[in-house]
């Protein structure tokens, strides 16, 4: 059973349109990050989370711990947002450097 | 400029030949991590340190051995390759722990076992 469970596997949206990226685990956790995976395969850090909602740009993140499960939105979608998004989650009850990570979701925007 | 560099980025090589793949940060983070990520399965961690000489293992950790003797390195070694390591590999370091701070990734290093 994965512990970290990312919907859609694949999104393809027209630019400029508003896009939510699901993440849902089934552990308890301390944090949530959320991951840009660009074509090329650099990983880059987009927010972490343990509480409410954060924003930064056009991006907004939010996690409800107790329905233990987060969303990632895009909004005013543009190409260069196609990239694969990573959920990870820290467990409450095990290690606290040990991060498990969903499959991963691949947006493609078309212009 | 801030960043966590891996070499070499492109590896092939043969079942049993012993190799290592480094990773350096250079903004004096106390976390450090090794991922491997492969199709289908995603990424799946290694090992991680959490500070000098604290390592602990990931949740694949067999096959691989790491050492953090100096905080800015912390090099993944595989003392007998086999065809099931090949994959791609991501080093990561973070100010604190992932429960507290944001992670910083490496390029990758694309290791192929023949």
């Amino acid at each position: 059973k994965n512990e970290v469970e990312q919907s859609p596997q694949n999104l393809t949206a027209q630019e400029g349109e508003f896009i939510t990226i699901n993440c849902s685990y089934s552990v308890g956790i301390s944090a949530l990050h959320w991951l840009q995976q660009h074509p090329g395969g650099g990983i880059v850090s987009l927010f972490m989370l343990s509480s409410g909602k954060k924003k930064h740009g056009r991006l907004i993140a939010t996690i409800n711990i107790q329905e233990k499960h987060s969303s990632l939105h895009i909004t005013a979608s543009h190409p260069r947002d196609s990239a694969v998004y990573i959920c990870a989650v820290l467990d409450y009850g095990g290690s606290q450097g040990n991060l498990i990570f969903g499959k991963g979701t691949k947006l493609s925007v078309k212009p | 400029e801030a960043q966590v560099t891996q070499n070499p980025r492109y590896l092939i090589t043969v079942t049993g030949k012993k190799l290592t793949v480094t990773c350096s940060q250079n903004m004096n983070h106390e976390y450090m991590s090794w991922y491997r990520q492969d199709p289908g399965l995603g990424l799946r961690q290694i090992y991680y340190s959490m500070n000098v000489e604290v390592t602990d293992k990931g949740d694949v950790p067999e096959g691989y051995k790491v050492s953090r003797k100096e905080k800015r390195n912390f090099p993944l070694i595989l003392e007998s390759p086999s065809p099931n390591q090949t994959s791609l590999y991501f080093c990561a370091s973070s100010f604190g722990e992932p429960r507290v701070s944001e992670q910083f990734f490496g390029p990758g290093t694309r290791l192929t076992v023949l």
